[in-house]
């Protein structure tokens, strides 16, 4: 059964730091999503990475995939408060299933 | 046209109502989602259609009924619901079961926030 976890899943900084955030997952997968999702709001999907060494940026966010050690991070640079939100990496768990980790509330403090 | 669109935003309804949750997506996407998701919680995979076709039921209690009538349209039927099923029902789609799905990921619908009364 595919598991995937996140951590941390709880993390306040400061603006204008930088920090990383990861995803492991049990299984063999190519394909790993992130979402971000506000209080009381949807998903909205950041990234799709679906190779090894893939590595997506956009804006203070950039997130990579290592397939074989089965690792996402996304990292954060130069966090702005803008940027707090729960963020969610999400696995293909076959042909149409999508495991959600736990998710990561991120807080940025001004 | 690139959204996913579920109505209504918000329900409350009692233990012996039926209700329903519309989704529609004019994508030509050919897989549509629903998830479940309670307070801080990941959402949690509910049913699949493939093609107008129910590919996935994940030991979903019988009270939630899920419907496919076109491509473009999938409806969750709702009947004598418990408080505990209270949260956001998402509703997603896809462009392809597999194959190019993986290219451009899943849209999510905004969300359906119900309460049970």
């Amino acid at each position: 059964e595919l598991k995937v976890e996140q951590n941390p899943l709880f993390l306040s900084m400061q603006e204008g730091k930088n920090y990383t955030i990861y995803c492991n997952y049990s299984t063999t997968s190519d394909r790993l999503y992130w979402y971000r999702q506000d209080p009381g709001k949807s998903l909205e999907s950041l990234f799709v990475l679906l190779s090894n060494g893939a590595v997506k940026q956009e804006g203070r966010l950039m997130a990579s995939l290592d397939t074989k050690a089965r690792l996402s991070t996304l990292h954060i640079t130069a966090a702005v408060h803008d940027l707090s939100a729960t963020y969610f990496c999400a696995v293909g768990g076959g042909s149409e299933k999508l495991v959600f980790g736990k998710g990561m509330k991120l807080t940025v403090n001004p | 046209d690139t959204e996913v669109t579920q109505t209504p935003k918000h329900l409350v309804m009692g233990m012996t109502n039926k209700k329903s949750l519309k989704c529609e997506q004019h994508m030509g996407h050919r897989a549509m989602y629903w998830y479940k998701q309670k307070a801080k919680k990941p959402p949690e995979l509910m049913f699949v259609y493939s093609y107008e076709k129910l590919s996935i039921n994940e030991s979903v209690p019988s009270r939630f009924s899920p419907e496919c009538p076109n491509s473009s349209l999938l409806n969750l039927h709702l009947h004598a619901l418990q408080p505990e099923d209270s949260a956001l029902y998402l509703c997603a789609s896809s462009p392809h079961p597999t194959g190019r799905a993986e290219v451009y990921g899943y849209t999510f619908g905004s969300g359906t926030r119900l309460t049970v009364v």
